[in-house]
């Protein structure tokens, strides 16, 4: 069966400091993979997404970037971290088309 | 373009009353229909799905019906139980592409 993996599950940073979330996928060759952003008490802002090794989309402007080292692997950075990251972080995957999304547990990044 | 409206909350509940949580679509062609929980500090898990027309997805006492003419799938469940609490996302994928669009989510509290 498939799973996804986030990790960490918390992370307190100070502003200005680097970020890297890690997301894996098992169980599955060319996943779609994305990147969402919850802020508390709110919807999904869907942050990237990819279709394959090295393809990334980003759906808004902002300091984070996203890579695809490799086919079922999905890392988020910044270098310099803002007050407004803060939030929980969702990576997903699907299968493509009409296939649901299946969610990681999330990391919940706290900027100090 | 594509997009979701569901019901604002929060919304209230005693144990084994009856749920509704609305939930509206605009979307070209025929997407895909979906529901998500997510319970406190956890990503979304998939509740239950719908892919055409009058399709009823059904889960753990919830269901939902693909109605286009009225372009609706609304969340519905005849007794609910405090371990629902949580808060609900509708979601649609257009079948084409890569996209998916989440509501703003739903906060349920079910009081013993």
């Amino acid at each position: 069966s498939q799973t996804i993996h986030q990790w960490p599950a918390t992370l307190v940073q100070p502003v200005g400091s680097p970020l890297s979330l890690e997301c894996t996928v098992e169980g599955t060759s060319n996943p779609n993979l994305y990147w969402y952003r919850q802020a508390a008490g709110r919807g999904l802002q869907l942050l990237f997404y990819s279709v394959g090794i090295g393809q990334i989309s980003s759906e808004v402007p902002q300091n984070l970037s996203a890579s695809r080292p490799q086919d079922r692997q999905f890392i988020l950075s910044s270098k310099k971290l803002l007050l407004s990251d803060s939030g929980f972080y969702l990576c997903a995957w699907n299968s493509g088309g009409s296939q649901p999304q299946h969610f990681g547990d999330g990391t919940r990044l706290s900027i100090l | 373009g594509d997009s979701v409206t569901q019901m604002e909350g929060p919304v209230t509940l005693s144990e084994e009353a009856f749920l509704t949580i609305n939930c509206t679509y605009t979307a070209t062609g025929y997407p895909s229909l979906f529901w998500y929980v997510q319970y406190p500090g956890e990503g979304l898990q998939l509740l239950l799905k719908a892919t055409k027309a009058d399709d009823k997805g059904s889960n753990k006492g919830f269901e939902a019906t693909y109605r286009k003419e009225t372009t609706s799938f609304h969340l519905e469940k005849g007794s609910v139980q405090v371990s629902d609490s949580a808060v609900y996302f509708c979601a649609l994928t257009p079948n084409t592409g890569n996209q998916f669009y989440f509501g703003t989510g739903t906060s349920l509290t079910v009081i013993p």
